[in-house]
């Protein structure tokens, strides 16, 4: 099946450092991605949808300049949380429209991020 | 705009009793249907799905939803529970094809007595 990757699974920062999340596609190419945010015991909000060389469409209320994403290959899209903040702390989640001819999308393991 | 309900928070099953999750979306056009369940310290999992033909759908587990349109509803069923159901599930909707956006519920919280 397809299979989606996340990196780091857990990162602890200071307070004002930014962290790079990884999200891979390893056995297909995603044209779409997209990354949510979990927060304990909550649902998953849609944070924005990532496109393949072009730029992100963020959902209303998600701060673009905060929450950089870059989705360079068909197999990879980065989201960088900039001078990240306690409140940022959260469960990021990630998954990529499947591979041609299966449509459905699949969900990485998520990045557990706390922010000191 | 799309949203996804979930009315129950959290509910308490003995094992082997009956489970009925409720779902009811709006949107007045033509959506896809899923649920996903979220094991303790595991990542998404899919369920099952519904994208058009037979409104019953049979995914994984045993678990099965039936779509109702006229009612915007996607109910989760399974008709005998068991302790290792114990997890978080939610209802989702999307657009058209995986490359839609999914709007996902509130979730519920299912605890299985043993």
């Amino acid at each position: 099946g397809a299979v989606v990757s996340q990196h780091p699974s857990r990162v602890i920062c200071k307070s004002g450092t930014s962290v790079k999340i990884e999200c891979r596609s390893l056995d297909f190419q995603a044209t779409t991605m997209f990354w949510y945010r979990q927060f304990p015991k909550k649902s998953l909000m849609l944070m924005a949808t990532s496109n393949e060389g072009s730029k992100a469409t963020y959902e209303q209320g998600v701060e673009k300049d905060k929450f950089l994403i870059n989705h360079a290959s068909l197999t990879l899209s980065t989201l960088t949380v900039t001078s990240a903040h306690p409140e940022d702390s959260s469960f990021y989640i990630c998954s990529a429209g499947g591979p041609v001819g299966v449509d459905e999308q699949f969900f990485g393991p998520g990045t557990r991020l706390t922010v000191l | 705009a799309q949203s996804v309900s979930q009315h129950n928070h959290h509910v308490i099953l003995s094992e082997a009793a009956s489970l009925e999750l409720g779902c009811n979306y709006s949107y007045g056009g033509t959506v896809n249907l899923f649920w996903y369940v979220q094991y303790p310290g595991q990542h998404l999992q899919l369920l099952l799905k519904y994208f058009s033909g037979d409104p019953l759908v049979k995914g994984i587990k045993g678990f099965e939803a039936e779509f109702i349109k006229s009612k915007f509803s996607f109910n989760l069923r399974k008709p005998s529970v068991q302790w290792s159901d114990t997890a978080e599930y939610f209802c989702a909707v999307s657009l058209y094809s995986s490359a839609s956006k999914i709007i996902f519920g509130s979730g519920t919280r299912l605890s299985i007595r043993p």
